[in-house]
C-alpha cells in the first residue's frame, strides 16, 4: 500500500525558471512532511519540510506548500540551477515516528 | 556537522551467506531505521527500532532479517540467508522526535549489496 505517491517520475526544467514537484499521500494521520534530496549512490539528504499545521513552508529558493483537504503536497524551486538536478523524494511521518517515501521525481534542470 | 555513517559502503556476497550491515547513528539520536532501494525502484521502509526494541517492521523485513544495538552505538541489519532479491542499497537513518519537535530523519550513505 503506497500511503505516499509521486506520479511524475521525471521532470524537465530550463534553468532560471520555476521546477514545481508534487506529491500525493491517503494517511490523514501524517503530522509532518518533508524532501529528500538524492544524488546517485548517496543517502538522501533532507531539504525542507512542512508540519501539517501550516500550509507553506519557505526556504530560500525552496518552498513546500500543503494542501491537507486534498491530502497533496508540492515543492517548488525558484529559480531552478543545473545544480539542483537530483531525485527528488517526498516523505511524510506519522504519529509514530515513521517516515513513508513516494518513489522519486528525478529532476533534470538544463542549462 | 553530525552524520549517520555506514560501513561497508560495498558488500559482495554469494547467495545463501549471512551478511551484516553496520550503521553509526547520530549519537542522540533516539530512533533509527533501516531502508532499501533497489536499483530502480522507490526507497523502501524496513524496520524502524526505538528503547532498544523493534518499533514497526514492514512485509519486507521477514524472518531472515533481523536488526540490533549492539553496544550503545552500533545499529545493525543482518540477514541471515542472503537471496539474489537483496541485492539493493541500504540506508541507515537516525531521528531525534520529542513533543511538539519536528525534525527530520538523517541518512547514511548507503550500502550497496550485491548478492552473486
Amino acid at each position: 500500500d503506497q500511503q505516499v505517491k509521486q506520479n511524475s517520475p521525471s521532470l524537465s526544467v530550463q534553468e532560471g525558471r520555476i521546477s514545481i514537484l508534487n506529491c500525493d499521500y491517503t494517511n490523514s494521520m501524517f503530522d509532518y512532511f518533508l524532501w529528500y534530496k538524492k544524488y546517485p549512490a548517496e543517502g538522501p539528504t533532507f531539504l525542507i519540510s512542512i508540519s501539517s499545521i501550516k500550509d507553506k513552508n519557505e526556504d530560500g529558493r525552496f518552498t513546500v506548500f500543503l494542501n491537507k483537504s486534498a491530502k497533496h503536497l508540492s515543492l517548488h524551486i525558484v529559480p531552478s540551477q543545473p545544480g539542483d538536478s537530483a531525485v527528488y523524494f517526498c516523505a511524510a511521518r506519522n504519529t509514530g515516528n515513521q517516515f513513508y517515501f513516494g518513489t522519486g521525481t528525478s529532476l533534470t534542470v538544463i542549462p | 556537522e553530525p552524520e549517520v555513517t555506514q560501513t561497508p559502503s560495498h558488500q559482495v556476497t554469494q547467495m545463501g551467506q549471512e551478511v551484516i550491515l553496520r550503521c553509526v547513528p547520530i549519537s542522540n539520536h533516539l530512533y533509527f531505521y533501516w531502508y532499501r532501494q533497489i536499483l530502480g525502484q522507490k526507497v523502501e521502509f524496513l524496520v524502524s527500532f526505538y528503547n532498544n526494541e523493534i518499533s514497526e517492521k514492514s512485509e519486507i523485513f521477514d524472518d531472515q532479517f533481523s536488526v540490533e544495538r549492539p553496544d550503545g552505538s552500533n545499529f545493525t541489519l543482518k540477514i541471515r540467508s542472503t537471496k539474489l532479491e537483496d541485492s539493493a542499497m541500504y540506508f541507515c537513518a537516525s531521528s531525534d522526535y520529542g513533543t511538539g519537535t519536528n525534525t527530520e530523519a538523517f541518512f547514511g550513505q548507503g550500502t550497496r549489496l550485491t548478492v552473486v
